[in-house]
C-alpha cells in the first residue's frame, strides 16, 4: 500500500526558511521512472506545482520559485525534503506531496497524494 | 513552462445531466513515438487531497466510476461527467506532465443546479 504523509511547522515567520519532510513508503524512488513532487494550493487558489526529484535524483522548480526551494532525498529514511527559503504570506497554504510513478512503457500522472499540510506564514 | 487554460471557470448542472470540461495546453502534450498524450484530471473535494481521475488523456484510474471519460489529443482535452451525482460536486483541474515544471489548469468548479 503506498502512503505519503506531509510533516512541517504549522506557523512560520516571514523572512524564515520553511522545511516540510514528506515521509512514505509502499514504494522505491530508486524505481526507474518514479518521482516525488510537491504542490500547493494557497488559499481560494488553484493547485500550483512546486518541485520534483526523480529516481535518477534529478531535481525540477517552478520557475517563479526557483531561486527559493531546494529538494532533496534521504533514501535510508524514505523522505523527500523540501525547503523554501524567505518565507512570505503568499506562501500561506496547503503543502502536498505526490507520487509519480512509471505505468507500462510512460509515466502516469500524479496517482497517490499525502493528506497536505497546512502552513501560515505570519509574524 | 506550458500553459493550461481551462473552461469555464465554474458551471452549474443538473443532477442526472453531463458536464463538460475543456483544458487546452499551450504546447502539444504528445508524444509522437508512442501516441500517448500527458495530460491528467483530478477531482478536488474541501478537506481532502486531490484524486486522479484520468490519465494518458482518455484512461480512467484504478476505482474512478466509468461516469467520467476524457478525450482529446495534442493541445486540447475534454473531461466528461456524465449521470452527473452530488458527489461529483467539486473542483477538477487538469494537468499536463508532458515537461516538467507539471502546470495544473486554474481549476473549474462544478456544482449542482
Amino acid at each position: 500500500q503506498v502512503t505519503l504523509r506531509e510533516s512541517g511547522p504549522a506557523v512560520v515567520k516571514p523572512t524564515q526558511t520553511l522545511r516540510l519532510t514528506c515521509t512514505f513508503s509502499g514504494f522505491s524512488l530508486t524505481t526507474t521512472g518514479m518521482c516525488v513532487n510537491w504542490i500547493r494550493q494557497s488559499p481560494g487558489k488553484a493547485l500550483e506545482w512546486l518541485a520534483l526529484i526523480d529516481w535518477g535524483g534529478k531535481k525540477y522548480y517552478s520557475a517563479s520559485l526557483r531561486t527559493r526551494l531546494s529538494i532533496s532525498n534521504d533514501s535510508s529514511k524514505n523522505q523527500v525534503v523540501l525547503t523554501m527559503a524567505n518565507a512570505d504570506p503568499a506562501d500561506t497554504g496547503i503543502y502536498y506531496c505526490a507520487r509519480m510513478a512509471p505505468r507500462g512503457v510512460s509515466l502516469g500522472a500524479f496517482d497517490s497524494w499525502g493528506q497536505g499540510t497546512v502552513v501560515a506564514v505570519s509574524s | 513552462d506550458i500553459v493550461m487554460t481551462q473552461s469555464p471557470d465554474s458551471l452549474a448542472v443538473s443532477r442526472g445531466e453531463t458536464a463538460t470540461i475543456n483544458c487546452k495546453s499551450s504546447q502539444s502534450l504528445l508524444y509522437t513515438n508512442n501516441h500517448i498524450n500527458h495530460l491528467a484530471w483530478y477531482q478536488h473535494k474541501p478537506g481532502q487531497p486531490p484524486k486522479l481521475l484520468i490519465y494518458w488523456a482518455s484512461t480512467r484510474e484504478s476505482g474512478i466510476p466509468d461516469r467520467f471519460s476524457g478525450s482529446g489529443s495534442a493541445t486540447d482535452f475534454t473531461l466528461s461527467i456524465s449521470s452527473l451525482q452530488p458527489e461529483d460536486v467539486a473542483v477538477y483541474y487538469c494537468q499536463q506532465y508532458r515537461s516538467p515544471p507539471y502546470t495544473f489548469g486554474q481549476g473549474t468548479r462544478l456544482e449542482m443546479k
